[in-house]
């Protein structure tokens, strides 16, 4: 069985604060991938990374970076220097490996950005 | 626009009519997928494509809900004698499968409302 937890779910920062969003993730595969997705009020679901779980390489594309911990079986996500168009619900997301494509999501973390 | 399209965009029903949604994916993704989102959760799993053929189904989709890809491209999910509970978005998103696994593209969802 697969598990995402999100335990936050919301949070509000004033522009320019530093902001993390935490997840944890429980499977029995071995090999799986995380992902972080961000929905905005239009709905769609926008793409933000992708992670393999034999590379805990940290990642940074701007002003996100994410931080992968298998022996915590983490996958937080930093915001820095927030912004007030980074307002929206972020889920993170697993999948694993084999013959099944199901991606289970978290329950979200609505982040308010405030001017 | 060559991203993940749904449509309608918005659908109010009376409760026990059948309604039908389509999806048109990607150009050239081989794998469609189907999730519900109730307001407050994440989007769940419904449903799996390659190509024409449904590989994966999820509990969560009863005996009134039914998914077809004919030709391997656009996607239908038709609900039958809907129920007030089955109020929800309803998201489609589209994968390219190259021997190995790749993140999933959403379209902005089409939200049906049960009366």
């Amino acid at each position: 069985a697969q598990k995402v937890t999100q335990a936050q779910t919301e949070i509000s920062v004033v522009e320019k604060e530093d902001v993390t969003l935490d997840c944890v993730y429980e499977t029995r595969d071995t090999t799986y991938y995380l992902f972080w997705y961000k929905q905005p009020p239009s709905g769609e679901l926008v793409f933000l990374i992708r992670r393999n779980s034999f590379d805990e390489q940290n990642e940074i594309s701007g002003r996100y970076s994410w931080n992968f911990q298998k022996s915590t079986s983490s996958f937080n996500f930093t915001i820095t220097a927030s912004q007030v168009v980074d307002s929206a619900v972020y889920f993170c997301a697993l999948r694993g490996t084999g013959g099944y494509q199901k991606v289970t999501f978290g329950i979200g973390t609505k982040l308010q950005v405030i001017p | 626009d060559t991203g993940v399209s749904q449509n309608p965009r918005h659908k109010i029903t009376k409760r026990g009519q059948n309604v039908t949604f389509r999806c048109d994916p990607i150009s050239e993704h081989n794998r469609l997928y189907w999730y519900r989102q109730t307001l407050g959760q994440g989007p769940e799993f419904l449903t799996y494509f390659q190509n024409e053929a449904q590989l994966e189904k999820s509990r969560l989709l009863s005996d009134r809900f039914s998914a077809e890809r004919p030709k391997g491209s656009f996607s239908t999910l038709e609900i039958q004698r809907t129920e007030q509970g089955d109020s929800a978005m309803y998201l489609c998103a589209s994968s390219l499968a190259l021997g190995g696994n790749t993140e999933a593209f959403f379209g902005q969802g089409t939200r049906l409302t049960v009366v």
